[in-house]
């Protein structure tokens, strides 16, 4: 039973070419989030959206941005990757407040050339 | 962010000893940490959590301990199996939506 729907798990896309991650979920819950976690390294949070307000991470360059349409759905845009873009990107969601833990899709697996 | 970190980032066990993880938290305010475990090539997947008003939380097979005089959290696995290998990430959770990521430890259960 998927929760947390991330598409595709495998991206290749151009050095400069702009890109689309998406992801769905079926729990309705509140708070969404974009990780990007390079190899051997924990996830970094890139930005977060409660219902329609956009969380931006201090330190996240401006070439990552995205969109939330409605409770469901959520897509990370990369405008310009570069080479240092390579990673897994995942997404997670979790309930307001509360002692509730963030619950993780699969990922995708960006590859740029 | 805040800074999670970890002591190790790797340990290798026998199959059927203990392992213990251990994490290193710098944000006092945090008041819930979880524990999550990552295979390759998939997503993060909850463990364990605690509450900072608890110092010790039991579930099959782990405990987390949480002291939060030296800021500091553990993971524990009894009879460790092959299957518990995997990369460990403590998480906290602060006092808004975000929950921030410590280094990880790779455990490697030895056959």
């Amino acid at each position: 039973d998927a929760m947390v729907i991330q598409n595709p798990r495998y991206q290749v896309t151009q050095f400069g070419k702009p890109v689309t991650l998406s992801c769905s979920q079926t729990l309705n819950h509140n708070v969404m989030y974009w990780y990007q976690q390079k190899s051997s390294q924990a996830p970094k949070l890139l930005f977060h959206y409660y219902d329609k307000d956009f969380n931006n991470e201090a330190d996240t360059p401006d070439n990552f941005q995205s969109r939330r349409p409605n409770t469901s759905f959520c897509f990370l845009d990369i405008r310009s990757p570069g080479l240092g873009d390579a990673a897994m990107y995942l997404c997670a969601t979790s309930r307001v407040g509360g002692n509730t833990e963030a619950f993780f899709g699969q990922g995708t697996r960006l590859t740029v050339v | 962010g805040e800074s999670v970190g970890l002591h190790l980032p790797t340990l290798s066990v026998q199959e059927g000893d203990n392992s213990i993880i251990n994490c290193a938290y710098s944000n006092s305010a945090s008041d819930y940490f979880i524990w999550y475990k990552q295979e390759s090539g998939k997503g993060p997947q909850f463990i364990i959590d605690i509450r900072s008003n608890m110092d010790k939380r039991q579930g099959q097979r782990v405990t987390v301990l949480l002291n939060k005089t030296v800021k500091h959290l553990s993971l524990q696995i009894a009879a460790t199996q092959p299957g518990d290998s995997a990369v460990y990430f403590c998480a906290e959770k602060d006092t808004g939506n975000q929950f921030y990521f410590g280094t990880g430890t790779s455990l490697t259960v030895i056959p």
